[in-house]
């Protein structure tokens, strides 16, 4: 199995412009995590999902950022209008338990994104 | 909410020698992970802990979870450059999400 796989690696955009971010789940994994890792707050969970339901959307910061996942090998997560305070790397994790416990997730390599 | 706090937040070792960083949670554990990062890649998973008073092994790194499931360490004997990273511990709470601590920075020095 490749992982799992985000893209692009890194994202340079001008604030206001909007920017999505691609994740592709292991295959088999029912449950997908969107982190956002920064110095000042280190890694927060900002939605996950179980079988492409939403289920925790509480650590999305603010209306500007949504996420999709509209089969269970593709996720995404918008920011429109993008802020130079969105500037983080924001990882996609999968697993095979979802909302139950004893589970590790896989990391993807993540998405360096920097709003200017 | 669960808290996980890591300490030391960063440590500076000689190579070949050994340390320990610890975890500490606000309330009980089920499930207790480690992870090492290098910045601005993907976190890697190294092992996983769930009951009280398990400790497992990988290579050099030994992690336990104590027996109150409150607290975490992971212990590396004759540590090598190889070993520097950010390590993370993550936990399960029981609303079904992880939560995770704020890491420590390893550097090792040749």
């Amino acid at each position: 199995d490749a992982g799992v796989i985000q893209s692009p690696r890194h994202e340079v955009t001008e604030m206001g412009q909007e920017v999505t971010l691609r994740c592709k789940p292991i295959s088999g994994h029912n449950s997908l995590f969107w982190y956002r890792q920064t110095m000042m707050r280190g890694l927060e969970l900002l939605i996950y999902f179980n079988n492409n339901v939403p289920i925790d959307d509480s650590g999305m910061p603010e209306d500007r950022f949504s996420a999709k996942m509209p089969n269970a090998s593709f996720s995404t997560l918008k920011i429109q209008p993008s802020e130079p305070r969105d500037s983080a790397v924001y990882f996609c994790a999968s697993s095979s338990g979802g909302g139950a416990l004893f589970h590790g997730y896989t990391f993807g390599s993540g998405t360096r994104l920097t709003v200017v | 909410s669960q808290e996980l706090e890591q300490s030391p937040q960063s440590l500076i070792v000689q190579e070949g020698k050994n340390l320990t960083i610890n975890c500490t949670s606000s309330k009980t554990l089920y499930g207790l992970y480690w992870y090492k990062q290098k910045y601005g890649e993907g976190l890697i998973f190294l092992m996983m802990l769930q009951k009280g008073g398990e400790e497992k092994s990988h290579e050099k790194i030994t992690a336990k979870l104590d027996e109150k499931k409150q607290q975490s360490s992971l212990h590396i004997t004759a540590s090598q450059p190889s070993h520097a990273g950010i390590y993370l511990c993550g936990a399960d709470t029981n609303a079904g999400k992880s939560t995770f601590g704020d890491g420590t920075t390893l550097t090792v020095k040749p």
